[in-house]
């Protein structure tokens, strides 16, 4: 189980930061992404961190923007989002997709 | 950037195929994965690496892969399988994924 938390409604240039913790399974064994859909629109996705957190990818849509992380002690996966657009507003969620684990997700509304 | 290619919407009748292409450069050498996402909820997974139904899935939800085409076929598609289905893979680098722009299945 994923359960993400930080969504909120924030100012264009502004900040955010998302946390999702995981529960019942091993958390260092594994990638984890964040994918984000805006309202009506399709998935996107943004952001995977590798098992041990060295290596990090991004859309070109973030990139420079946002930063993903993970605290093995916490089993707590990290999305700090600044100088955030209108455009970033979503349901963003934490996932291992290829392995059919998602979160609900947390809603941005940057306005 | 990468892209994978899906048609906007698929329209059947209860019973009869549905079936969903999703056209991508990467697709002759990285896995394709399904998902079927209804209003409000969160994605499921209905088929991983190419061609394996996920655990829970019905069986009338196939696919394939040939060349820059995957497949999701739906046979004796139900009212319930109403949802929009999006292609998900991997650009051919390795590093960056990419999902397809998503296909809205009406039964």
């Amino acid at each position: 189980q994923l359960v993400e938390s930080g969504g909120g409604v924030v100012q264009p240039g502004g900040s955010l930061s998302l946390s999702c913790v995981v529960y019942g399974f091993n958390f260092t064994d594994f990638g984890m992404h964040w994918v984000r859909q805006a309202p009506g629109k399709g998935l996107e996705w943004v952001a995977r961190i590798s098992y041990d957190g060295t290596n990090k990818f991004y859309a070109d849509s973030v990139k420079g923007r946002f930063t993903i992380s993970r605290d093995m002690s916490k089993n707590t996966l990290f999305l700090q989002m600044r100088n955030l657009r209108i455009q970033d507003s979503g349901l963003y969620f934490c996932a291992k997709p290829t392995a059919g684990v998602w979160g609900q997700g947390t809603t941005v509304a940057v306005s | 950037s990468y892209e994978l290619t899906q048609p906007p919407s698929v329209s059947v009748s209860p019973g009869q195929t549905a079936r969903i292409t999703c056209s991508g450069d990467a697709l002759p050498k990285k896995f394709a994965y399904w998902f079927q996402q209804k209003a409000g909820q969160a994605p499921v997974l209905v088929i991983y690496e190419d061609t394996k139904r996920f655990s829970g899935i019905p069986e009338r939800f196939s696919a394939s892969s040939s060349g820059t085409v995957a497949t999701l076929t739906i046979a004796g598609a139900q009212v319930e399988d109403e949802a929009d289905y999006y292609c998900y893979s991997i650009d051919s680098s390795g590093t960056f994924y990419v999902f397809g722009s998503g296909t809205k299945v009406t039964v």
